[in-house]
């Protein structure tokens, strides 16, 4: 069993429509939750992370960890086409600690 | 300045050649690191450098071999490679080992091997 799953998609989303991203993961002591995004032909950029379990929202994004269920969600209001990507998500059991990342989610957000 | 540069963006190689990739940060960031990323995959840890040391080698193929030649520079070594090698390799940079949201990565050298 991979340390963690993603679905790769692609999803395609009219723009304004809210995207939900997700993942699973099997290690009980990952405990950092991080979403990058990675443009075509680009390195990863970190657009958010979270510690334990909780929300945390940032702007158009929210992050959602429920560690009982060993499920996060990345979730995009008001989706726009600068959005389209590949959303990564990675976890860690904490600094010190090496990233596990998802295989990614390829998102088009149609105009 | 949060960039993570890295040179060049595209390079094309034959099986026999040697050539070297390159990565800079002006963070004063201490851990750096090279990932090879094959098209939706994601990015595959393959060495670490901490305060300019080797810390992670991730039984990397020796055609492969890394050089931190002081605490801003990352180059990665590259002979006699295998076009199964042809990936985007990618540098980051972070203050501590793997520390938490602050890993910041280059935009990649997209390597062709013929």
């Amino acid at each position: 069993q991979k340390e963690v799953e993603q679905d790769p998609g692609p999803l395609s989303v009219p723009e304004g429509a809210i995207v939900s991203l997700n993942c699973t993961y099997s290690n009980s002591a990952f405990q950092y939750f991080m979403w990058y995004r990675q443009y075509s032909r680009k390195g990863p950029e970190l657009l958010m992370y979270t510690y334990s379990s909780g929300n945390k929202e940032d702007g158009r994004f929210t992050a959602q960890v429920d560690k009982s269920s060993k499920y996060i969600s990345l979730f995009i209001r008001d989706s726009q086409p600068s959005d389209s990507a590949t959303y990564l998500c990675a976890m860690s059991a904490g600094t010190g600690n090496q990233f596990y990342f998802g295989t990614g989610t390829s998102l088009t957000v149609i105009p | 300045d949060t960039e993570v540069t890295q040179t060049p963006k595209h390079l094309v190689m034959g099986m026999t050649n040697k050539k070297s990739l390159k990565c800079e940060q002006h963070m004063g960031h201490r851990a750096m690191y090279w990932y090879k990323q094959k098209a939706k995959k994601p990015p595959e840890l393959m060495f670490v450098y901490s305060y300019e040391k080797l810390s992670i080698n991730e039984s990397v193929p020796s055609r492969f071999s890394p050089e931190c030649p002081n605490s801003s520079l990352l180059n990665l070594h590259l002979h006699a490679l295998q076009p199964e090698d042809s990936a985007l390799y990618l540098c980051a940079s972070s203050q501590e080992l793997f520390g938490v949201g602050e890993q910041f990565f280059g935009p990649g050298t997209r390597l062709t091997v013929l």
